[in-house]
């Protein structure tokens, strides 16, 4: 079936312009999860949806940044007056439940992001 | 709080060569442990996960073994080939709803 999907692959924009991104979970998938990737480093959790409950923003950056879930599908994650050191791949995750730790994450493709 | 610490890279390897690439975690509860692989070009992908201690995860000739009492889960494979090349990350999740924390990545070079 079809896997976590993100728009666009790849995103060029000017410091301080806003930015979208967008990710469709695998259906049925309860759970969403945003990470980023610098270059060069692991992955850093962002931002995790879970059903109907209150998202977990523990590791937004700043207030810059924001997610939205409509439902239990489509993602979208606003980066607000973008800065260079936003520069990142962003990576969108799905899994089946989220509440258990034995759940696996399914990763989609990645946006790239550069921030001239 | 929760943390994976993996081998620092590049591993270049010889194709047939022996594998190994080390991760260590800590974590306040029991966790799930992970590798993930990024192929050039492509996105994360589960190679293997364990989720009780003495668990032996295994895909594609990899292994790893979940060792509670040295807090490990080092990946394995005893002959490398040059489709391997890619970066492995290590990963925990220690309880329902939270994210998987990562190792930083081990890139891996394979040689013919």
């Amino acid at each position: 079936g079809a896997g976590v999907s993100q728009s666009p692959s790849n995103k060029v924009t000017e410091k301080g312009k806003d930015v979208e991104l967008r990710c469709d979970p695998i259906s049925g998938h309860t759970a969403l999860y945003w990470y980023r990737q610098r270059l060069g480093q692991g992955l850093e959790f962002l931002i995790y949806f879970q059903g109907n409950s209150a998202p977990d923003k523990s590791g937004l950056p700043s207030d810059r940044f924001s997610a939205e879930r409509t439902g239990e599908s489509v993602s979208t994650l606003t980066i607000q007056r973008t800065q260079q050191e936003d520069s990142a791949v962003y990576l969108c995750a799905s899994s089946q439940d989220g509440t258990l730790p034995t759940d696996t994450q399914y990763f989609g493709p990645g946006t790239r992001l550069t921030v001239l | 709080g929760d943390s994976v610490t993996q081998m620092e890279g590049p591993v270049t390897l010889s194709e047939e060569a022996f594998l190994t690439i080390n991760c260590t975690y800590t974590a306040t509860g029991y966790p799930s442990l992970f590798w993930y692989v990024q192929y050039p070009g492509e996105g994360l992908q589960l190679l293997l996960k364990a989720t009780k201690a003495d668990d032996k995860g295994s895909n594609k000739g990899f292994e790893a073994t979940y060792r509670k009492e040295t807090t490990s889960f080092h990946l394995e494979k005893g002959s490398v080939q040059v489709s391997d090349s890619a970066v492995y990350f290590c990963a925990l999740s220690d309880s329902g709803n939270t994210p998987l924390v990562f190792g930083k990545g081990t890139r891996l070079s394979v040689i013919a």
